[in-house]
C-alpha cells in the first residue's frame, strides 16, 4: 500500500495562468475525491468520482476548474486563469466504495498541492 | 456555511489530561465522521459513527453522536503530545442521498508535555 500521492506538491503560478494537479489513489480504490482546504479551516468539498464516473460537484467548482479520471485510475484537477482566490491546499484522497455515498467511506487522503497565486 | 461546527475552536491541555471537542450540524445524516491533521502525517481517519449509533470507541478515542440535538462529541483520553493536531467532524446529508460530505471548521488541540 502506497498511499495516495499528488504531484506537484507546491505550486506557485501568476494569476491569469492555467495549472493542473496530478493524484493517484490507492490501486485498488474506486472513489477518488477532491477537496480545498484554506488556512485553519477544515477541507472543502469540490467533486468525487466513482470509477470514471464524476458523481457529484459542488457549486464551490466554478467553471474555471475542470476535473477528469479518464481510466478510472489518476485523476487530474485542472484550473484556468487562476486567481488570487485560488491559492490554497488541494488535497485528494480515495476510498474503497461501499454501498451508499461518500458519508459510508473512510476516506484516505494524500499531502496535498499547495498553491500560490501571485 | 458549513455543515459541521467544531467547538472549541482551540483547546490546550496538559500531558495526561483528556481532551473534548464538539461537532454540531445542521441537516439530517447518514453518518458522522473524525479525522485528524498534523503537518507531519496529514488528514487521517479516525472514527466514523453512524446516525443509528449513540457511542463508539476505538483506543483511547470515544464517540458519542446525539441526533436529536444534531451534536457529537469527541474524547481523547489520557491525552500525549502526539495528540496535538487540528481535529474535523464530517458528515454526510442524507436528505441529498448521503452526498454532501462536509468537513466542519476544526479544533486545534495543543497537548503541552
Amino acid at each position: 500500500d502506497t498511499g495516495v500521492s499528488q504531484d506537484p506538491r507546491h505550486k506557485i503560478t501568476k494569476r491569469g495562468q492555467n495549472v493542473t494537479f496530478r493524484c493517484d489513489p490507492i490501486s485498488e480504490h474506486n472513489r477518488l475525491y477532491w477537496y480545498r482546504q484554506t488556512l485553519g479551516q477544515g477541507p472543502e468539498f469540490l467533486t468525487y468520482f466513482q470509477n470514471e464516473a464524476q458523481l457529484e460537484k459542488s457549486r464551490l467548482l466554478s467553471d474555471r476548474f475542470s476535473a477528469e479520471r479518464p481510466k478510472g485510475s489518476f485523476s487530474t484537477l485542472e484550473i484556468q486563469r487562476t486567481e488570487q482566490g485560488d491559492s490554497a491546499m488541494y488535497l485528494c484522497a480515495s476510498s474503497p466504495a461501499i454501498a451508499g455515498g461518500p458519508g459510508t467511506d473512510t476516506q484516505y487522503f494524500g499531502p496535498g498541492t499547495r498553491l500560490t497565486v501571485l | 456555511s458549513q455543515q459541521g461546527e467544531e467547538d472549541p475552536q482551540a483547546l490546550s491541555i496538559q500531558e495526561g489530561e483528556n481532551a473534548t471537542m464538539n461537532c454540531s450540524y445542521k441537516t439530517s445524516i447518514n453518518n458522522l465522521q473524525w479525522y485528524r491533521q498534523n503537518s507531519g502525517r496529514g488528514l487521517v481517519h479516525l472514527i466514523l459513527i453512524r446516525s443509528n449509533e449513540r457511542e463508539k470507541h476505538s483506543g483511547r478515542l470515544r464517540v458519542t453522536l446525539d441526533t436529536s440535538k444534531k451534536s457529537s462529541s469527541l474524547l481523547i483520553t489520557a491525552s500525549r503530545a502526539a495528540d496535538t493536531a487540528s481535529y474535523f467532524c464530517a458528515t454526510d446529508d442524507r436528505d441529498n442521498y448521503g452526498q454532501n460530505f462536509v468537513f466542519g471548521p476544526g479544533t486545534r488541540l495543543s497537548v503541552l508535555p
